[in-house]
């Protein structure tokens, strides 16, 4: 799978876009960008994904650059309960059974802290 | 309920103590996932599940010992563990054992003292 880089850190101030970049400089053309969440002390959330188009979902949109070296996740109103780290993954298309899904890597993310 | 349960959220044992974890899933989801995470650490996997078949055990001590009676549960059963096992345990279902996309539960917290 590619490798992303993430930001460390963010701040974001409530109500406001939380914009979290990631980079993947070396993805393939069949990868997709995916992107979870891990609120404190809980298991992680799936967000949102994508191959080529942006997306959007109840919970986000995902911006992906025409060259797909890049991503940015949105959180367009970031509220307290948006604080969480945030993982970008790139993985190659689901195939049933495959026995893949399990070596989804979770690396450090991005530590989001949206404050008042 | 919906989603995947664990219980209990914490626990505290000894180093000569038998206990286990639990996981239900109501999705109907047919692939279930033990992962572990130590303090300020990523995620690890630890085991794969599919269709009630062990399909990965990613090199785990065999004083974790997983157990997959129907694709809704999951177990991991721990006996003489390690402080250094102290951590979040976390299951997680999806589809199959080929998606991309993950449930998780709210994780278990184990101390062993």
């Amino acid at each position: 799978d590619a490798k992303t880089t993430q930001p460390p850190s963010m701040d974001c101030a409530e109500g406001r876009a939380a914009n979290l970049p990631c980079n993947h400089s070396t993805i393939s053309g069949n990868e997709y960008v995916y992107w979870y969440r891990q609120i404190h002390s809980q298991g992680p959330q799936y967000i949102i994904h994508g191959l080529k188009n942006n997306e959007t979902n109840e919970m986000a949109s995902l911006i992906i650059t025409e060259d797909r070296k890049s991503s940015t996740l949105i959180l367009p109103h970031a509220t307290l309960r948006d604080t969480a780290v945030y993982y970008c993954i790139v993985r190659p298309p689901p195939i049933r059974n495959s026995g893949n899904t399990g070596k989804l890597i979770f690396g450090q993310g991005t530590t989001l802290q949206v404050k008042p | 309920e919906t989603g995947v349960t664990q219980t209990p959220r914490h626990l505290v044992m000894g180093m000569t103590n038998k206990k286990s974890l639990k996981c239900e899933q109501h999705l109907g989801h047919n692939a279930m996932y033990w992962y572990k995470q130590s303090a300020k650490k990523p995620l690890e996997l630890m085991f794969v599940y599919n269709f009630k078949e062990q399909t990965e055990n990613n090199s785990v001590p065999s004083r974790f010992s997983p157990e997959c009676p129907n694709s809704s549960h999951l177990f991991l059963h721990l006996h003489t563990l390690q402080p250094e096992d102290s951590a979040l345990y976390l299951c997680a279902s999806s589809q199959d054992a080929g998606a991309n996309v993950l449930t998780f539960g709210a994780g278990s917290r184990l101390t062993v003292l």
